[in-house]
């Protein structure tokens, strides 16, 4: 357990669905992120929020909107996705923003689009 | 495009073997290069390096950067079974005012016993 809890874990949507998936953190941390792994790609970072203000977009298409209601909470939402979005979403959080190297992860998100 | 890869992409070997695992970048304005380990889900969180030639050491785990030819090494020694995961090589640089952070793909070690 890092401390960062992700729900649901587990998620199948059809591609005209709207779902959200949601991060927590209660480290105190001040940022937080969104990351996407698909089968044998990188890890890429979509999004960063510090202070609840976004801080980094890293071209994402906008059928993933981020939302980020105070430092302990971060939500991504989805809608009208593509079967190639299908893969795990890890949230993390750290003390700062740019702060990599103290990244706490949570458990990710398995996503699959039929 | 800022790049990170790494090698062997996946590595089986036996317990008690030393293991090299590598990592080459091409970035600008480099800033530091993190070394995670991931055995299910969550990547946990191992070295982080900024400067050429100094060894960070925890363990049986050490890694070390060369700026100069743009590379890193994770060494394990002594090898468990316990080591088994996707070793993720990632490098933070700063563009346009904030730092980025780019992974490689991973290296996939087996220990077997």
């Amino acid at each position: 357990e890092t401390g960062v809890t992700q729900t649901p874990r587990h998620l199948v949507m059809g591609m005209t669905n709207k779902k959200s998936l949601k991060c927590e953190q209660h480290l105190g941390h001040n940022a937080m992120y969104w990351y996407k792994q698909s089968a044998k790609k990188p890890l890429e970072l979509m999004f960063v929020y510090n202070f609840k203000e976004q801080t980094e977009n890293n071209s994402v298409p906008s059928r993933f909107s981020p939302e980020c209601p105070n430092s302990s909470h971060l939500f991504l939402h989805l809608h009208t996705l593509q079967p190639e979005d299908s893969a795990l979403y890890l949230c993390a959080s750290s003390r700062a923003s740019g702060s990599f190297g103290t990244q706490y992860f949570g458990p990710g998100t398995r996503l699959t689009v039929l | 495009e800022d790049k990170v890869v790494q090698s062997p992409l996946s590595l089986v070997v036996h317990e008690g073997d030393t293991v090299t695992l590598n990592c080459s970048y091409e970035v600008t304005n480099f800033r530091s290069l993190l070394w995670y380990k991931q055995e299910k889900k969550a990547p946990t969180f191992l070295f982080m390096l900024t400067s050429s030639g100094i060894e960070k050491k925890s363990g049986r785990l050490s890694s070390i950067l060369d700026k100069k030819e743009l590379f890193s090494i994770l060494n394990i020694t002594a090898t468990q079974t316990g080591d088994s995961a996707v070793y993720l090589c990632a490098v933070v640089n700063r563009r346009g005012g904030a730092d980025g952070l780019t992974f490689g793909k991973g290296t996939h070690l087996i220990i077997q016993p």
